[in-house]
């Protein structure tokens, strides 16, 4: 089956500090790979996407690389801010599945601190 | 601006009753997804829908009905079967076609059983 797998949080870093949250997974297919946020009682945003190997997300200061041969897509912020403070899901989507729903990481928590 | 609502923000149920929530969107997408979130757990897939008049159960869809009569409303029902239902509710959307599956969310609906 399909899954993700996300460092367990939570993760406390200090303003300015460099970030890395990572996300592996499993697929049965050629998946597109997403990291979503989540800011406390909301719902999710989608922070930046990839779709092939080699590709590069990146929006707001963060970038994540689709690895292929490490099965991989961490999430990386040169320099954290405080109002990044937030839940970020890893989650994949496949093309060649009729429902193509989100499988998602189990979230890791992000503390930032002034 | 093109979104997606859901409502109520909060809600509340006794044991033994039904509740409806409502997710609505205005982003002409065809397909709509419900997703449960419980503390420190990603999301899992409870209903979803690619074209009006047709839905598919998900990973977790005993306890739980929906209906799709339009385009814009996919209102979820968790009934009295459902033995565990507090958790965090979310309703998703995606535009069909495309490479990326990316999906945007609404706000959520946090339901209490009492």
């Amino acid at each position: 089956g399909n899954s993700v797998t996300q460092m367990e949080g939570p993760v406390t870093l200090s303003e300015e500090a460099f970030l890395t949250i990572n996300c592996t997974y499993t697929a049965t297919g050629y998946p597109s790979l997403f990291w979503y946020v989540q800011y406390p009682g909301e719902g999710l945003q989608l922070l930046l996407k990839a779709t092939k190997a080699d590709d590069k997300g990146s929006n707001k200061g963060f970038e994540a690389t689709y690895r292929k041969e490490t099965t991989s897509f961490h999430l990386e912020k040169g320099s954290v801010q405080v109002s990044d403070s937030a839940v970020y899901f890893c989650a994949l989507s496949l093309l060649d599945t009729g429902r193509r729903a989100l499988t998602f990481g189990s979230g890791t928590r992000l503390q930032v601190q002034p | 601006d093109g979104g997606i609502t859901q409502s109520p923000k909060y809600l509340f149920r006794k044991e033994g009753q039904n509740v409806t929530l409502s997710c609505e969107q205005n982003l002409n997408h065809d397909a709509m997804y419900w997703y449960r979130q419980d503390p420190g757990q990603g999301l899992r897939l409870i209903y979803y829908s690619q074209i009006v008049n047709d839905f598919q159960k998900g990973d977790i869809a005993e306890g739980y009905s929906v209906s799709r009569e339009k385009k814009e409303s996919f209102p979820l029902t968790v009934t009295s079967a459902q033995k565990n239902p507090t958790a965090f509710y979310l309703c998703a959307s995606r535009r069909q076609g495309g490479s990326y599956n990316e999906q945007f969310f609404g706000p959520g609906t946090r339901l209490t059983v009492l």
